[in-house]
């Protein structure tokens, strides 16, 4: 399988403030990676699908201008929470999908983003 | 709304005893894939299924696809405190990759 690597793993911050998520893909190349957010005992929310080389397309009800994705290169995707408030408190987690193959997906460890 | 219907939602059982989960849909995937999930760890594949009746049996653990592609299980035998955890499934679009997640069965073993 795919290894996947997130940092930071926990972060607390302020209100108002801008908070970077970065996603890394340790193996191999990454053309497309995923964004989720999962709630207390939940299951996963799709965010959006990040693509290297061009725009991230979000899935309905995600704000892209609060949640920045930016896939500059084949092992790094972003997600910058702008403007955080605390509702945007969670466990944001990324996934990538080595392709060539079944369309399985393998995660990171996650980020635990507290908003005070 | 979910597309995946996982059930049940949460399962506590002592250990050594077997227990089964179950994914249902009226949609038809490519594969299905199931993932356990600590608390505060992401998601770890367990399998993925791609084709119509297929079986996958990892040690204790039994998967299996329905033969429409609509539906799989997960059977656990002879449970162990190690098993605990969130299992999730997940439906899987060849088209582009997104997958589309039950809402997870919560699965205690008690020692």
């Amino acid at each position: 399988g795919a290894v996947v690597s997130q940092h930071p793993s926990r972060v607390i911050c302020k209100s108002g403030t801008s908070v970077k998520i970065e996603c890394r893909s340790l193996d191999f190349q990454a053309t497309t990676m995923f964004w989720y957010r999962q709630f207390p005992k939940k299951s996963l929310m799709l965010m959006a699908t990040s693509n290297e080389g061009s725009k991230a397309t979000y899935e309905q009800g995600v704000e892209k201008d609060k949640f920045l994705i930016n896939h500059a290169s084949l092992t790094l995707s972003t997600l910058t929470v702008t403007s955080a408030h605390p509702e945007d408190s969670s466990f944001y987690i990324c996934s990538v999908v080595p392709g060539g193959g079944p369309d399985t997906q393998y995660f990171g460890p996650g980020t635990r983003l507290t908003v005070l | 709304t979910q597309l995946l219907e996982q059930s049940p939602q949460f399962l506590s059982i002592q250990e050594g005893e077997n227990l089964t989960v179950y994914c249902n849909s009226s949609s038809v995937f490519s594969s299905l894939q199931w993932y356990r999930q600590e608390p505060g760890e992401g998601p770890v594949l367990l399998v993925t299924v791609v084709t119509g009746g297929e079986v996958k049996k990892l040690k204790r653990l039994t998967f299996q696809f329905g033969d429409a592609r609509k539906d799989s299980s997960l059977h656990i035998t002879a449970a162990q405190p190690g098993d605990t955890g969130l299992y999730l499934c997940a439906g899987g679009s060849s088209n582009d990759y997104k997958l589309s997640f039950g809402a997870g069965t919560t699965v205690t073993v008690r020692a």
